[in-house]
């Protein structure tokens, strides 16, 4: 399984764009980035899921450049509630969208937004 | 709507003793998951299923065992509790075809005396 490496914490302001990178250099063919986010005693939700490219739904987007190496998750104008952990995992998915395995989840990033 | 629900949220129990943890969807998921979350370690899978009589390990499956004869319950039984258990425990499930897309319990805390 590709391991993936994300800063532990981050700042930022009520209002402002926030930008989470993960790497993941050993990224292979069948790996897909997926990233989660986990309130305070609560269970991980799962936010956006992406191969390649640019991805974007009601609450994220997530960049993925040409050589996979790295994802960007981007939380556009956050709010006092996107306080949380956010995790970035790479697994493998068949052609019919099954993980292979399982999914991993790394320490996270501590996002913690200012008023 | 649809759900997953987690009994006991919390529960102390003392070493030893057998313990099991109830995991119920009713979004007819055929993925279901267990992992455990401690300070220091992030979430770990313990066991997951794929379909009724499906069982898998994870990473840290010893001390613990699931069965699934139908396709909304899989309960987590810790055959003898030992103080290393003690945990946030989380079940999952997600579609077919979609297993990276969990869907997360509210969790049950667990403590061993």
């Amino acid at each position: 399984l590709a391991k993936t490496t994300q800063p532990i914490s981050m700042d930022s302001y009520e209002g402002q764009e926030v930008n989470i990178t993960c790497s993941h250099n050993n990224i292979a063919t069948n790996d897909y980035i997926t990233w989660y986010q986990q309130f305070p005693s609560q269970g991980p939700r799962f936010i956006i899921q992406g191969y390649k490219t640019k991805v974007t739904n009601e609450v994220a987007s997530l960049f993925i450049p040409a050589d996979r190496k790295s994802s960007t998750l981007s939380l556009p104008r956050v709010s006092l509630s996107d306080t949380a952990v956010y995790y970035c995992l790479v697994g493998a998915i068949n052609a019919g969208g099954t993980s292979y395995g399982k999914l991993t989840f790394g320490q996270g990033t501590i996002l913690t937004v200012h008023p | 709507d649809a759900e997953i629900t987690q009994s006991p949220r919390h529960k102390i129990t003392e070493t030893g003793r057998q313990v099991t943890l109830a995991c119920h969807q009713t979004w007819n998921h055929n993925n279901m998951f267990w992992y455990r979350q401690d300070l220091g370690h992030g979430l770990r899978l313990i066991h997951y299923s794929y379909g009724v009589h499906d069982t898998n390990k994870g990473e840290v499956s010893d001390g613990y065992s699931v069965s699934r004869s139908n396709t909304e319950d899989l309960p987590l039984t810790l055959e003898s509790a030992a103080s290393s258990q003690t945990s946030v425990y989380f079940c999952a499930s997600s579609p077919s075809g979609r297993s990276y897309e969990q869907y997360f319990g509210p969790g049950t805390r667990l403590t061993v005396t």
